[in-house]
Order: structure tokens, then C-alpha cells, then sequence
């Protein structure tokens, strides 16, 4: 399977600022999911949107979806030190299986 | 909210040694059970696909006689890593949903490392 892209690679901001984050797939999608990563730890689902929407809020996440584009943003708003970690995107393949974007490792300094 | 253990959360052996991680889905039943492999500041790769009561199936590349998966129940499944060897070394994440096209649930991973 072929594993999505995103971007930026890396991200550092001061806390309070917001955070955008791309990702781009190669094909056709039910939904676009996007995850958290802290250090050495798991992954947390964060949202997930469907391919007939455009736009979905979860506190102060943000995600866009524009199938057109075959392309995904999450923005994260007044962001905390809190926040920092690497998140990925992921797409469902045939048989539930997920594919990831390379992700973005975000730092948020206070 | 759905909560997967993953066990051990870190292990470090000599090379030969074969070691076994478990994946739980502590409270929900998981038909299928996802193991992936991370390597340092990449993304996730999945390994194999655990279905309970079949045998799992395997991506490309992926060596099933070296990385043995059984799915005995509803909820566990296990990974085994037969006569490891330093280049096994890795981060080893496993998942489960409730049912197709929800959002998956991970463990916290198992940090392996051969000497």
C-alpha cells in the first residue's frame, strides 16, 4: 500500500499559536483519520472525516477534507506545550487496514 | 472509551532469542487486530492483519515464519519474534477495531531491543 505524504516534515511554534499540518493521498478514500503521537507511546485517534464532508471541528481541532485535491489539514488552534507530538494522517485501505502519512513531529514551546 | 494493553511495553534480549507480545482489547471483542512496525521518526508500516480464528494475513515483505501472529480469541492477539536478531529491533504497535471502517484503537507499543 502506498503511504501517504504530509507536510511539514516538522513544525515549531510558541505556545498559543496555531498549527497547521497537510496531508495528501493518492486515492480514492471513505474517510481520512488523523492521529496523535506522543514520544514512544501509541497512537490516539483524534477525528476522523468522511469523504463527503468538507470540514470538521473536535475542540480546538480543525480538519478539512478536499477529495478534489485528494488532500487533508488539521489545524490545531492556541496551541499548548501540551500538544506537543507527531501526528499522522491515515486513510483505510480494503480490509479496515490503515495507511499513514510520514507525519509531522510538532514541538510547541512555552 | 476503547482501550487496547500491550505487553510488555519494553524488551531487551540477547540475539536468538524468540520474544512474544501480547495485544489486548480490554473492553470490546476485535475480530481483527492490527500489528505495525515503527522504526525511529518514521511513520507506522503495517505488518499483518490478525484475524481471530484464521491465520493472519501478511504484507508484502513480511516474513511470517519470523513473525509469528496468532488471534486466539476475540480479544488477544500476539506476535511472536522468532530467533531475533539486532536488525528486529524496533517499535512494534498493535491495534483493533469494533468493526470495519471505525477508528482503530492502539496500544502503547513495545519498545524491542536485541543485543
Amino acid at each position: 500500500s502506498q503511504q501517504g505524504e504530509e507536510d511539514p516534515q516538522a513544525l515549531s511554534i510558541q505556545e498559543g499559536e496555531n498549527a497547521t499540518m497537510n496531508c495528501s493521498y493518492k486515492t480514492s478514500i471513505n474517510n481520512l483519520q488523523w492521529y496523535r503521537q506522543n514520544s514512544g507511546r501509541g497512537l490516539v485517534h483524534l477525528i476522523l472525516i468522511r469523504s463527503n464532508e468538507r470540514e470538521k471541528h473536535s475542540g480546538r481541532l480543525r480538519v478539512t477534507l478536499d477529495t478534489s485535491k485528494k488532500s487533508s489539514s488539521l489545524l490545531i488552534t492556541a496551541s499548548r506545550a501540551a500538544d506537543t507530538a507527531s501526528y499522522f494522517c491515515a486513510y483505510m485501505e480494503y480490509g479496515n487496514k490503515l495507511v499513514f502519512g510520514a507525519g509531522t513531529i510538532l514541538r510547541v514551546k512555552s | 472509551g476503547a482501550v487496547v494493553s500491550q505487553h510488555p511495553s519494553r524488551v531487551i534480549c540477547k540475539s536468538g532469542t524468540s520474544v512474544k507480545i501480547e495485544c489486548r482489547s480490554l473492553d470490546f471483542q476485535a475480530t481483527t487486530m492490527f500489528w505495525y512496525r515503527q522504526f525511529p521518526k518514521q511513520s507506522l508500516m503495517l505488518m499483518a492483519t490478525s484475524n481471530e480464528g484464521s491465520k493472519a494475513t501478511y504484507e508484502q515483505g513480511v516474513e511470517k515464519d519470523k513473525f509469528l501472529i496468532n488471534h486466539a480469541s476475540l480479544t488477544l492477539s500476539t506476535l511472536t519474534v522468532t530467533s531475533a536478531h539486532p536488525e528486529d529491533s524496533s517499535f512494534y504497535i498493535c491495534s483493533a477495531s469494533r468493526e470495519v471502517n471505525q477508528p482503530q484503537h492502539f496500544g502503547d507499543g513495545t519498545r524491542l531491543s536485541i543485543l
